[in-house]
């Protein structure tokens, strides 16, 4: 089963609002990881976010992480039509040697 | 440094051939990840290889699929006698370290099989 569930599926927002998508697991970690996959692409590594971190930044990304919950959020600050894509989260699932991916939420930006 | 390359690109393959999908991980990564995906759903887990050795097989099915990461060359994922539910993009991802060890993944470009 996936240990990772984004919420929600899919988001449209218009253009220089802001979007925010969830994400919660279900065992311990070491870490859990976003990334973007643009339509038919590969991923590509957005932040990486240490289970004894609670907030990291990276340009216009901020991401959480909550514990005691199991849930991270993700926020692109200034939306861009080039940050239309699907977004990730995935976790180690407690030490498992693996990467283990959540649904996805799929982004949209309005011009 | 180039990145993870994956090929081919695109495999069209008949129902009962084989699919050879192969992945040259970053230079001075020996870990490799392979994962399925369909289309507008997540990334599946398949197997986790370190240099020859498998070291988590648990999300690819028993029968039909194979995976190698030999100490020299591209790591293989095969797939005999492929069906039409075998139709997805594989996507192949290398690391430096184990990604528990707080490592990201880089990922290829991906293999988009389809089985006519």
């Amino acid at each position: 089963s996936q240990q990772g569930e984004e919420d929600p599926q899919a988001l449209s927002i218009q253009e220089g609002e802001n979007a925010t998508m969830n994400c919660s697991y279900k065992t311990s970690i070491n870490n859990l990881q976003w990334y973007r996959q643009n339509s038919g692409r590969g991923l590509v590594h957005l932040i990486l976010i240490r289970s004894n971190e609670r907030e990291k930044h990276s340009g216009r990304l901020r991401v959480t992480l909550d514990t005691s919950k199991k849930s991270s959020s993700l926020l692109i600050t200034a939306s861009r039509a080039a940050d239309t894509a699907s977004y990730f989260c995935a976790t180690d699932a407690g030490g498992a040697q693996k990467l283990v991916f959540g649904q996805g939420t799929r982004l949209t930006i309005n011009p | 440094n180039a990145g993870v390359m994956q090929n081919p690109r695109h495999l069209v393959r008949r129902r009962g051939q084989e699919a050879r999908l192969r992945c040259s991980p970053m230079k001075g990564h020996s870990h490799v990840y392979w994962y399925r995906q369909l289309p507008e759903e997540g990334l599946k887990f398949m197997v986790y290889l370190q240099k020859e050795n498998i070291i988590d097989e648990s999300g690819m099915p028993k029968e039909r699929f194979s995976a190698e990461f030999p100490k020299e060359g591209p790591s293989i994922l095969r797939i005999q006698q492929v069906v039409r539910g075998d139709s997805a993009a594989y996507f192949c991802a290398s690391s430096p370290r184990q990604v528990g060890m707080n490592t990201e993944a880089f990922f290829g470009q991906g293999t988009r099989l389809t089985v006519v």
